[in-house]
């Protein structure tokens, strides 16, 4: 596609449930990074993709967040068990094979009532 | 701990003034320092970058200046305009590990009055 794309752009659930958040990046973009943004906060790295490889994890947060990708495209990142303090702006972003600038989706902002 | 501290947190400015907004890092492993516009609702793009070899890099209106001795680079935006207001990051990344992989400051809202 043109740019990276999120859905759902708004997502609002209630605590102790399961969402999973989408990201599909630009095509040929062989990276992949999901980025936090928690309100008035900057942007925490959470975990990067190259091809569907996850070779760093380092930002997730705890056990209940988990991503996967698949066909080296699209990539979900899950929450389990969804806490108040996991409302923010969840953002994807993507770039050529690591090596480039990165571009980023709108986000998801997920709010866990 | 934060890797890329960023300051001011936010600043007001008249159309036609200067905005400066500064960041030093930590890492010396950093080699890549770009700064990212967000508009509300929307997500990061990406404004001007620079790579340690320059100390300087214009595009239209926007600079960034590097230090690499003191490990900060700055933002200035030269006269600007209403539609600068925005939240801007400055960010650094290592591109031996991954270029997009950044450590981003807290960010800069920017007010521009008319």
């Amino acid at each position: 596609g043109a740019g990276v794309s999120q859905s759902p752009s708004n997502k609002v659930t209630e605590k102790g449930k399961d969402v999973e958040l989408r990201c599909d990046p630009i095509s040929g973009h062989t990276a992949l990074y999901w980025y936090r943004q928690s309100l008035g906060q900057g942007l925490e790295f959470l975990i990067y993709f190259q091809g569907n490889s996850a070779p760093d994890k380092s930002g997730l947060p705890s056990d209940r967040f988990s991503a996967e990708r698949t066909g080296g495209s699209v990539s979900t990142l899950t929450i389990q068990r969804t806490q108040q303090e996991d409302s923010a702006v969840y953002l994807c972003a993507s770039s050529f094979q690591g090596l480039t600038e990165a571009f980023f989706g709108q986000g998801t902002r997920l709010t866990v009532v | 701990q934060q890797q890329v501290k960023q300051s001011p947190q936010s600043l007001i400015v008249q159309k036609g003034g200067i905005s400066i907004i500064n960041c030093a890092y930590e890492n010396t492993a950093f080699d890549y320092f770009p700064w990212y516009q967000q508009f509300p609702g929307k997500g990061p793009a990406l404004l001007i970058a620079i790579r340690p070899d320059v100390s300087e890099k214009k595009e239209g209106r926007f600079t960034i200046s590097f230090n690499k001795s003191a490990k900060q680079f700055s933002l200035h935006i030269m006269d600007s305009q209403p539609g600068d207001s925005a939240t801007y990051f400055c960010a650094a990344s290592d591109i031996t590990d991954s270029w997009g992989k950044f450590q981003f400051g807290a960010g800069t809202q920017v007010v521009v009055t008319p």
